[in-house]
């Protein structure tokens, strides 16, 4: 399935490092998510992008900066991270539209980031 | 109280067993059910989605309660291939909104 992609799939930086994380989606869709899933937890809902424009930011810290510059692409900019960011970071979208049968949400494969 | 609590199991089902779990939502407005599975260090993967009272494809069955708000999905015929984490995921959003997960329920299929 090719739908969502995501890349790197794994990464492991250091806490001065800086590095971006790209979603890219196939699917003609006009909204997309990051979420974060530590380990053992429940799937965090981190920003959300609907037509290019952030729509909903869940009190993300300041070092994780999102970037949407078309409705394919997503990047997730990293800087100054914790060892406690360590994590699986997953992309999703969706139509993006108020119809019903348009609110499913398709994931990428995620980044599996450990910041050491 | 939670958004959405379902039991975290684990449920042990020997093979080709049916299994039934239910998930209970706070959120009256909620209008769309999800079911996503995920598998162990995977994403999440839909499985189904119920916008009226309920749905079924193939082996899965879900069944919506409103009045009680809760919903439940039924597995026929397990195969070893169904071990996995269920989430059940309520939307009351517009379009483009996030959506709120659970721990979900974990599934172990026995051969």
């Amino acid at each position: 399935e090719t739908g969502v992609t995501q890349t790197p799939r794994h990464l492991v930086m250091g806490m001065t490092n800086k590095k971006s994380l790209k979603c890219e989606q196939h699917l003609g869709h006009n909204a997309m998510y990051w979420y974060k899933q530590s380990a053992k937890k429940p799937l965090e809902l981190m920003f959300v992008y609907n037509f290019k424009e952030q729509t909903e930011n869940n009190s993300v810290p300041s070092r994780f900066s999102p970037e949407c510059p078309n409705s394919s692409h997503l990047f997730l900019h990293l800087h100054t991270l914790q060892p406690e960011d360590s994590a699986l970071y997953l992309c999703a979208s969706s139509q993006g539209s108020a119809a019903q049968g348009s609110y499913e949400q398709y994931f990428g494969p995620g980044t599996r980031l450990t910041v050491t | 109280r939670k958004e959405v609590e379902q039991d975290p199991g684990p449920f042990n089902v020997p093979e080709g067993a049916t299994v039934a779990f239910n998930c209970t939502y706070s959120n009256s407005a909620s209008q769309s059910f999800f079911w996503y599975r995920q598998d162990c260090r995977k994403e999440p993967k839909l499985l189904m989605s119920v916008y009226s009272s309920g749905n079924e494809d193939g082996r899965f069955t879900a069944q919506l309660n409103r009045a009680s708000q809760y919903i439940s999905l039924l597995i026929r015929d397990s195969k070893l291939s169904d071990s996995a984490t269920y989430l059940c995921v309520p939307y009351s959003g517009g379009g483009a909104d996030g959506l709120t997960f659970g721990k979900g329920t974990h599934l172990i299929i026995q051969p």
